[in-house]
């Protein structure tokens, strides 16, 4: 199972929106809609910020939204903060009970 | 509700280690442990995942024949065990919560990460 590809960076202004896109198959992204996604700030845990998709869990700010299209899932952050800048990560279940997680992006705030 | 990790091992290659995840705060059998690691400047890799109810498990196919995963209900406690360490299996070994089928599949609560260093 290859990793999910995910630009290596995306940057943008405080205020902006940014997007980061995850690609992946239509053994994965294309066949669920069991897509996640999280942040990891350096030397932590990574935290869930969407799940299926489209959902975010309690406490999750609503500037974090997520989209799925084909094989290709969407995370946007809108309304950029400098507490955003850190590394993105998505997941898609995979089937047969396996997961597979994509390359990274890192978020800077300019 | 937390997952509370064993502490950093350092291994020589060819070793053994086993690594585990205390849950607490949660019914811990009715979720899945899934265990995930991230070597040095790296990304997030998934290894596997173990329900401690049922005992079921299942890896990823390059971790298949040397990782094993166990749970103890009695305990609230799950272990990954990982076999014939070489170098590159230098990461920080995190657990994760994970929703089962119907319920999402996605993992929502994590350890804080146990660092694995394997050199002679």
């Amino acid at each position: 199972q290859s990793a999910l590809t995910q630009p290596a960076s995306v940057s943008g202004s405080p205020g902006q929106s940014v997007t980061i896109t995850c690609t992946g198959t239509s053994s994965d992204i294309g066949d669920y809609n069991l897509v996640s996604w999280f942040q990891q700030h350096p030397d932590m845990a990574p935290k869930l910020l969407i799940h299926e998709v489209t959902k975010r869990p309690s406490g999750i700010s609503p500037r974090f939204s997520g989209t799925k299209s084909g094989n290709t899932a969407s995370l946007t952050i809108s309304g950029l903060q400098a507490e955003d800048e850190s590394v993105y990560y998505c997941c898609s279940y995979a089937g047969r009970s396996m997961y597979v997680f994509g390359t990274g992006t890192k978020v800077t705030v300019l | 509700e937390q997952l509370v990790q064993s502490g950093a091992e350092a291994k020589q290659p060819g070793a053994s280690v086993k690594v585990s995840c205390k849950g607490s705060g949660y019914r811990f059998g009715i979720y899945d442990v899934n265990w995930v690691r991230q070597a040095p400047g790296r990304g997030l890799e998934w290894i596997g995942w173990m329900n401690p109810n049922s005992g079921n498990s299942g890896f990823a196919r390059k971790f298949q024949g040397r990782v094993s995963m166990t749970g103890d209900t009695a305990t609230n406690t799950a272990y990954m065990e990982m076999s014939s360490l070489r170098s590159e299996d230098t990461a920080v070994y995190f657990c994760a919560r994970g929703w089962p089928e119907g319920y999402g599949r996605f993992f929502d609560l994590w350890g804080r990460g146990t660092l694995v260093s394997v050199s002679s």
